[in-house]
């Protein structure tokens, strides 16, 4: 069964540094997501990306962040400068049409 | 203002048992929603789409009322296994809004 993976699963930056999280969705998804959730609090809304633009990106999105798909398969997020409270569990996820989406295991991130 | 909003619970049920969940939401222009579980400190895990007409799968029923602004999930014969949070999700333009979730324990 196809599946989106993201690595890596457990990243550790110091803050103030910029760390790049990667996801490769299911291969012939067309739209593509992250999230963040921070420990204990619910799921969070970061943005999506269709036909290689983001097509939507939430308050939390802000210029500190940035999404790419460099190429056919990988899809990243990238956080420049990161803070403490940019530490939480990040998600990726992909869809068809139908919206139903799959999540990835997940990357947590520790900013110390 | 919560575009979501869900019963935290927790829910404690006996295995066998049927169980409801609700989840309300606020913008009337939310075009989609679904019922994803999540097990602790793992991603969320799509359940079901619910649709107007309502939706069955197994034993888990999913119902949308507009009118309302509320959509349900239903669990029937819970078990074990069960035993998740469970997070209601709602799309709004190309926006997706999730739930804080509702912890059911499915108790032997």
């Amino acid at each position: 069964e196809p599946e989106v993976t993201q690595t890596p699963s457990h990243q550790v930056t110091q803050m103030g540094q910029e760390v790049i999280l990667r996801c490769v969705p299911i291969s012939n998804h067309l739209y593509f997501y992250w999230y963040r959730q921070i420990l204990g609090q619910k799921v969070e809304f970061l943005v999506s990306f269709y036909n290689n633009e983001i097509s939507e990106k939430s308050e939390i999105f802000d210029d500190q962040f940035s999404v790419e798909r460099p190429d056919g398969s990988n899809f990243t997020l990238k956080i420049r400068s990161t803070k403490l409270e940019d530490s939480a569990m990040y998600f990726c996820a992909s869809s068809e049409v139908s919206y139903e989406q799959y999540f990835g295991p997940g990357t947590r991130l520790t900013v110390t | 203002r919560k575009e979501v909003e869900q019963d935290p619970g927790p829910f404690n049920v006996p295995e066998g048992a049927t169980v409801a969940f609700n989840c309300t939401y606020s913008n009337s222009a939310s075009q989609s929603f679904f019922w994803y579980r999540q097990d602790c400190r793992k991603e969320p895990k799509l359940l079901m789409s619910v649709y107007s007409s309502g939706n069955e799968d197994g034993r888990f029923t999913a119902q949308l009322n507009r009118a309302s602004q509320y959509i349900s999930l239903l669990i029937r014969d819970s078990k074990l296994s069960d035993s998740a949070t469970y997070l209601c999700v709602g799309l709004t333009g190309n926006q997706f809004y999730f739930g804080t979730g509702t912890s059911l324990t499915v108790i032997p």
